[in-house]
């Protein structure tokens, strides 16, 4: 079946330094992959998204490139904001179903 | 108000209670999804909908109930609540897309059993 593994965290920076959080997968077929966002207190919204292989996906600074020869997905940001604080998951569709990773917090600290 | 709301937003039940959350959504999109959101466990699929009247179960659907007679609900009951349902719950929906299908989440509901 499909799976989605994400870094462990929390993960804690200082405002302004570079952000990666590692995503990998196993899926049948081709998926699309994506990349949700979770403030505090709210629901989960899309952050980017790509749907084929070498595709990057971008939003607010954020990026992430499907590599299909590595299977990975991996967020990064080059200068991350206090208010990017929140929680980061990674998730694959093949269909119409979503599986989620584990979630990575991210603290961003003034 | 266009989107998904979910309702309540906080709930506290006794064990062995029935309780229901509640999840409407305005788009008219065809599926709708339950997840549970657990520490060290991210979101886990409890049940799904396909169209109204379809219904299938995802990975943790023991204890729940869900039904779909308007495509615009979806609610989600535990029949005999238990402490190992305290969670955070949210709905969310989508419209399949050839690529690409994007789900719209909910703000969730969060249940403590006591």
């Amino acid at each position: 079946g499909n799976s989605v593994t994400q870094m462990e965290g929390p993960v804690t920076l200082s405002e302004e330094a570079f952000l990666t959080i590692n995503c990998t997968y196993t899926a049948t077929g081709y998926p699309s992959l994506f990349w949700y966002v979770q403030y505090p207190g709210e629901g989960l919204q899309l952050l980017l998204k790509a749907t084929k292989a070498d595709d990057k996906g971008s939003n607010k600074g954020f990026e992430a490139t499907y590599r299909k020869e590595t299977t990975s997905f991996h967020l990064e940001k080059g200068s991350v904001q206090v208010s990017d604080s929140a929680v980061y998951f990674c998730a694959l569709t093949s269909g119409s179903r979503l599986t989620f990773g584990e979630g990575t917090q991210l603290t961003v600290n003034p | 108000d266009a989107g998904i709301t979910q309702s309540p937003r906080y709930k506290i039940t006794e064990t062995g209670r029935q309780v229901t959350l509640m999840c409407h959504q305005t788009w008219s999109h065809s599926y709708m999804f339950w997840y549970r959101q657990d520490l060290g466990h991210g979101l886990r699929l409890i049940y799904y909908s396909a169209a109204a009247d379809i219904t299938d179960k995802g990975e943790v659907p023991d204890g729940y109930v869900v039904s779909r007679s308007k495509t615009e609900n979806f609610p989600l009951t535990l029949e005999s609540a238990t402490r190992s349902q305290t969670s955070v719950y949210f709905c969310a929906s989508s419209e399949p897309q050839l690529w690409g299908t994007e789900a719209f989440f909910g703000q969730g509901t969060r249940l403590t059993v006591v």
